[in-house]
C-alpha cells in the first residue's frame, strides 16, 4: 500500500507479557516516529529515527521500552513486562525529511494495545 | 520546555457557520507549529503547518490558521463548515532544532446539521 501500515491493528495480552509492534513506513521515508495516544489524550512523542539510527529517544518512558530500525525501513516498538498503563493506541509516523521541512509526517492508524 | 495548550475540549457549532478553534503554546526558542486532524478511527492528517514567513497559513479543505508570536498563539479557523468537519483536531508544537513533537489535548468539532 501507500500509506504507513502498522499491525496489528488490536493486541490483547496480560500485564507481564512481551510486545510488539510493527511499523512499515512509506517507501523510502527516511524518518519514523513512534508516538503513543492514551484515552482522551494527544500523541505522545516516544522516539523518532533517522535512517537506522534512534537520534531522539527522549519520549520513551523507561527502560521497558525499545524500539529498533535495523534496515531504515521497516521499526518494531518493542514492550517488555507490561502494565496496565501502557494500555493505549500506539502510532507510527513517517516523513522523507525532518519534520520542519515542508513535507508532512504521514500516520498510520495505530495499533491498539490494551493489557489486562 | 514546550508545551501546548487547548482550552476547548468540545465546540460545537452548526454547518456553514465559521469556526476557531484555539491552541497556545509555551517554549523559550523558536517554534514549528502544527495542526492535525483525526477522523474516527483514523489515523492524524497534517491539516497545516508554520515554519516561517506570512503568520496566515491556509491548509486542505478550507482551514487556516495565524501564528501571533506575542499572544503565543495559533488558533484555526474556517468559515463556514460542514458536517465532514466533524473531527478531533490537534494542535502540536516542535521546537527548532528538535524533532520532539508535542501535541495538546485535542479538540473534537462537532458540526450540527
Amino acid at each position: 500500500g501507500a500509506g504507513v501500515s502498522q499491525t496489528p491493528s488490536n493486541k490483547v495480552t496480560e500485564k507481564g507479557k512481551y510486545v510488539e509492534l510493527r511499523c512499515d513506513p512509506i517507501s523510502g521515508h527516511t524518518a519514523l516516529y513512534w508516538y503513543r495516544q492514551s484515552l482522551g489524550q494527544g500523541p505522545e512523542f516516544l522516539i523518532y529515527f533517522q535512517g537506522t539510527g534512534a537520534a531522539d529517544d527522549s519520549g520513551l518512558p523507561n527502560d521497558r521500552f525499545f524500539a529498533v530500525r535495523p534496515e531504515g525501513s521497516v521499526s518494531t516498538l518493542k514492550i517488555q513486562r507490561t502494565e496496565r498503563g501502557d494500555s493505549a493506541v500506539y502510532l507510527c509516523a513517517s516523513s522523507s525529511q525532518r519534520v520542519w521541512s515542508n513535507q508532512p509526517q504521514h500516520f498510520g492508524d495505530g495499533t491498539r494495545l490494551s493489557i489486562l | 520546555a514546550q508545551s501546548v495548550t487547548q482550552l476547548d475540549s468540545q465546540v460545537p457549532v452548526f454547518e456553514e457557520a465559521p469556526v476557531e478553534l484555539r491552541c497556545n503554546y509555551s517554549s523559550s526558542v523558536s517554534v514549528y507549529l502544527f495542526w492535525y486532524v483525526q477522523y474516527p478511527n483514523q489515523g492524524l492528517q497534517l491539516l497545516l503547518k508554520y515554519l516561517s514567513g506570512s503568520t496566515l497559513v491556509k491548509g486542505i479543505n478550507g482551514f487556516e490558521a495565524e501564528f501571533n508570536k506575542s499572544q503565543t498563539s495559533f488558533h484555526l479557523r474556517k468559515p463556514s463548515v460542514h458536517i465532514s468537519d466533524t473531527a478531533e483536531y490537534f494542535c502540536a508544537v516542535s521546537e527548532r532544532g528538535y524533532q520532539k513533537v508535542t501535541f495538546g489535548t485535542g479538540t473534537k468539532l462537532q458540526v450540527i446539521p
